[in-house]
């Protein structure tokens, strides 16, 4: 069985402020895909980044940085001086790798950011 | 390119009804997704259809099920609908998998009364 947590339920940040959002998974699995998804008021969920299990290196996009210790079970997830059109609810998820095409994925409950201008 | 499409938006059923979901994936992805979004349970994923194949199904009663066609177009069916069945269902799709980054429909609000 796999689990993903996201323990802050929701964070609120004043604009250009930094926020950390953080993701915690359990899994037997040795080989596995953990993702950030962004759910605006609109609705529709984005995909941002995926990271397999064994690439530990942390990546930045633009003001977006994520922090993948396996170590610890944790994939967090940092926007550095936050704006208003962050304001989302951000999912965490994971998907074993099993070499056999099936996957299923799981998410955390999410973290709604509300950036205050 | 078009974006994975839902229809309807919006759904009202009574109980025990049941209810049909349609889902239009981007062209050229095989992998069709289902998801139910509810305040209390998140997202939950539901089942995943790969060439007109049921690859892989969630935790939910039989009386969730589903098909794809061969264009990769997928519908859901709900069947003898309960009011916990309320939510919002969301397609997604990719090219092979949920391993892989996918697109994400707005989704079919449904609502039993």
């Amino acid at each position: 069985a796999q689990k993903v947590t996201q323990a802050q339920t929701e964070i609120s940040v004043v604009e250009k402020e930094d926020v950390t959002l953080d993701c915690v998974y359990e899994t037997r699995d040795t080989t596995y895909y953990l993702f950030w998804y962004k759910q605006p008021p609109s609705g529709e969920l984005v995909f941002l980044i995926r990271r397999n299990s064994f690439d530990e290196q942390n990546e930045i996009s633009g003001r977006y940085s994520w922090n993948f210790q396996k170590s610890t079970s944790s994939f967090n997830f940092t926007i550095t001086a936050s704006q208003v059109v962050d304001s989302a609810v951000y999912f965490c998820a994971l998907t074993p790798y099993s070499g056999a095409g099936s996957y299923q994925l799981t998410f955390g409950k999410g973290t709604k950011l509300s950036v205050i201008p | 390119k078009a974006g994975v499409t839902q229809t309807p938006r919006y759904l009202i059923k009574t109980r025990g009804q049941q209810v049909t979901l349609s889902c239009s994936p981007i062209s050229g992805h095989r992998s069709v997704s289902w998801y139910q979004q509810t305040p209390g349970q998140g997202l939950q994923f539901l089942f995943e259809y790969f060439s007109e194949t049921q690859r892989n199904k969630g935790n939910f009663p039989g009386r969730f099920s589903g098909r794809q066609f061969s264009n990769s177009r997928s519908e859901m069916n709900v069947s003898t609908l309960e009011l916990g069945d309320s939510a919002l269902y969301l397609c997604a799709s990719s090219l092979t998998g949920v391993n892989q980054p996918q697109h994400f429909g707005d989704g079919t609000r449904l609502s039993i009364l």
